[in-house]
């Protein structure tokens, strides 16, 4: 079955730059038309979608964010990777791996990061 | 930019059928997801490609999408049914197409 894990530091500073790693297992990024994408949600607040990264290296990224982000991929470690430059406390929220086929069909539990001094 | 819009709250008695609307511009030329989120707990997709149910979710959960709105309906509504809600699509308007999120409807079984 597919599972995805999300896993990185639970409190950064400000300023500092996040990398999250998603872990997955059950399917391969290298099969055609699967992806992996990032979602992420502040405390009592809405999902807001970061990324995207698809079998052929082909990458989204949120219009609003897409200076801060990037997204890459190990197929042999089946892991895709997040780093969020320049980070603030408005970025504090539970980030989410999910993957990508019709729709976000199968998610990661999540991971809490905090961003504070 | 591209912007869905949901009402923030929707109510329904036990056994009654709820809708959750999902607007945007021309949103039925796009296929529109529906998540479900409990509580302390990663998001379900319940109804994907504006009408179709993934394996294990209940036929109570049904989906409808045209012109500027898009309708999650949940017949014969349960207590566990209680939830944020969320609709999705992508945005391929431009050159860089993403994905977009609803700002989300809580479900409040009464």
């Amino acid at each position: 079955q597919i599972t995805l894990k999300e896993s990185g530091p639970t409190l950064v500073k400000p300023t500092q730059t996040l990398t999250l790693t998603c872990t997955f297992s059950g399917f391969s990024l290298s099969t055609s038309g699967v992806g992996v994408g990032w979602i992420r949600q502040p405390p009592g607040k809405a999902l807001e979608w970061l990324a995207l990264i698809y079998w052929d290296d082909d990458k989204r990224y949120s219009p609003s964010l897409k200076s801060r982000l990037t997204i890459t991929k190990d197929t042999s470690k089946n892991q895709v990777v997040l780093t969020m430059t320049n980070m603030d406390p408005v970025d504090t929220a539970t980030y989410y791996c999910a993957h990508s086929g019709s729709g976000f069909d199968y998610w990661g539990q999540g991971t809490l990061v905090t961003v504070s001094s | 930019s591209y912007v869905l819009t949901q009402p923030p709250s929707v109510s329904v008695a036990p056994g009654q059928t709820a809708r959750i609307t999902c607007g945007g511009n021309n949103i039925g030329s796009k296929s529109v997801h529906w998540y479900q989120q409990k509580p302390g707990q990663a998001p379900v997709l319940v109804v994907y490609d504006d009408s179709d149910r993934p394996s294990g979710i209940p036929e109570r959960f049904s989906g409808s999408n045209s012109g500027n709105t898009a309708t999650l309906t949940i017949s014969r509504v349960e207590a566990g049914d209680e939830a944020d809600y969320y609709c999705q699509v992508w945005d391929s308007s431009s050159d860089h197409p993403y994905v977009v999120f609803g700002g989300g409807t809580k479900l409040t079984v009464l």
